[in-house]
């Protein structure tokens, strides 16, 4: 079985251009996560989809950030304009159920340098 | 939202047990308490996870205070491939998520 995977491993930009990530979660799984870790800080929460649905999206930074997963399948992870301090590596996981006891399993996670 | 805290690094001998502690003083009594770990290259993957009781799994151990402000992760037998960077988090249920807040980890470097 394959498990979660994210496109591109690794993504260069200048500043004020646009990325978009893409996760791919493991067949199945309804709940979708976004963290980030940004340089030398902790894994932080970004959001949760169940299903296509945005559960929680508390952890967005701003506005620049816009996360969709249409079909409740993958999901994109769109941040236009990039800026600097978006530098960073985003990390999707995916589980079958919501619940506390549900593991999560993660992607290799995306590497985001903006110049 | 409650925090952990955990030492940078630490070194292990292979084949010895390993103890890596996290403080979680702020901890609230409906938060799980998770361990993850992350490979190089890898995204992180699940240790093992509790609530008030004691766990133990194919995996490692975890023991948990009796107050709950502190957990041990530990690993009975270190090998080469458990080297690695473990991860304490605390599992709160807010918005309708159990949202998982990561400590800044613990680099796990094992001796031959």
């Amino acid at each position: 079985e394959a498990g979660v995977t994210q496109f591109p491993s690794h993504s260069v930009i200048e500043k004020g251009q646009t990325v978009t990530l893409r996760c791919d979660p493991i067949s199945g799984h309804d709940n979708l996560y976004w963290y980030r870790r940004v340089m030398g800080k902790e894994i932080k929460f970004l959001l949760h989809f169940v299903k296509e649905s945005k559960q929680d999206e508390s952890g967005m930074p701003n506005n620049r950030f816009l996360a969709e997963r249409t079909g409740g399948t993958y999901s994109t992870l769109k941040v236009q304009p990039a800026e600097l301090e978006d530098s960073g590596v985003y990390f999707c996981a995916s589980s079958q159920w919501g619940g506390v006891y549900n593991e999560q399993f993660f992607g290799p996670g995306t590497r985001l340098t903006v110049l | 939202d409650a925090k952990t805290t955990q030492p940078n690094s630490m070194e292990s001998n292979e084949e010895e047990p390993v103890h890596l502690p996290c403080n979680h003083s702020t901890i609230s009594g409906t938060d799980y308490i998770h361990w993850y770990r992350q490979l190089p290259s890898q995204g992180p993957e699940y240790v093992i996870h509790g609530l008030t009781s004691n766990v133990n799994n194919r995996m490692a151990s975890l023991a948990i205070a009796e107050d709950r402000k502190s957990s041990t992760l530990i690993l009975h037998r270190a090998t080469l491939r458990d080297a690695a960077v473990y991860y304490c988090i605390l599992s709160a249920y807010t918005s309708g998520t159990y949202k998982y807040i990561f400590g800044t980890g613990t680099r796990l470097k094992v001796l031959a």
